[in-house]
């Protein structure tokens, strides 16, 4: 069936360090893909999205590229901050329904 | 704009007892989510209903759990009886319902089952 696999975690960075945390998905067709993060303590909240092919998704520095040919929508930041300390969700949605998150990726950085 | 209003914020019950919990969506929204998620685990889909109607419940435990959409808008979900297993945040989500529109969560519920 539809599933979306991410990169397990805990992820720990120094501050100003690169970040990659790969997401995969298996779904038919065409569908949206975004990036939901949760700031500790807080609700979840959408960090970037990207809604056809080849379309980059990008906020606060992050950035993420819908890759049909290798089923991938992976996140990228070029500078992490200890504000961006958070877990990172990836998930999907094949038609405007059943929105479906990866496990999580908890990242730490330090300064 | 107000967000996604869910009550209560925390919960503890004992297992067999029963427990609900209100979500108020974003105004306008069609589709509207409940997530079950377990600590350290991603979001767990429900029950996903669009305006009134529902859509996908293809998840939801119904021996014990039932959710309901009156009038379109606000939403409860139920649990009963409650297991241990149940502890979980349960999080309200909304959305405009179409390809691409972004889901807006509330702040979850926390339950715990002792």
């Amino acid at each position: 069936g539809n599933s979306v696999t991410q990169m397990e975690g805990p992820v720990t960075l120094s501050e100003e360090a690169f970040l990659t945390i790969n997401c995969t998905y298996t779904a038919t067709g065409y569908p949206s893909l975004f990036w939901y993060v949760q700031y500790p303590g807080e609700g979840l909240q959408l960090l970037l999205k990207a809604t056809k092919a080849d379309d980059k998704g990008s906020n606060k520095g992050f950035e993420a590229t819908y890759r049909k040919e290798t089923t991938s929508f992976h996140l990228e930041k070029g500078s992490v901050q200890v504000s961006d300390s958070a877990v990172y969700f990836c998930a999907y949605t094949p038609d405007g329904s059943r929105l479906t998150f990866g496990e999580g990726t908890q990242l730490t950085v330090n300064p | 704009e107000a967000g996604v209003a869910q009550s209560p914020r925390y919960k503890i019950i004992e297992k067999r007892q029963s427990v609900a919990f209100w979500c108020n969506p974003i105004s306008g929204h069609a589709t509207l989510y409940w997530y079950q998620q377990i600590l350290g685990q991603g979001p767990k889909l429900l029950i996903q209903f669009q305006n009134n109607g529902v859509v996908d419940d293809s998840q939801l435990p119904k021996d014990r759990f039932s959710a309901e959409r009156l009038k379109g808008v606000d939403s409860t979900l139920k649990i009963q009886p409650a297991k241990l297993e149940d502890s979980a945040v349960y999080l309200c989500a909304s959305s405009l319902g179409h390809q691409g529109s972004e889901a807006f969560f509330g702040q979850g519920t926390r339950l715990t089952v002792v």
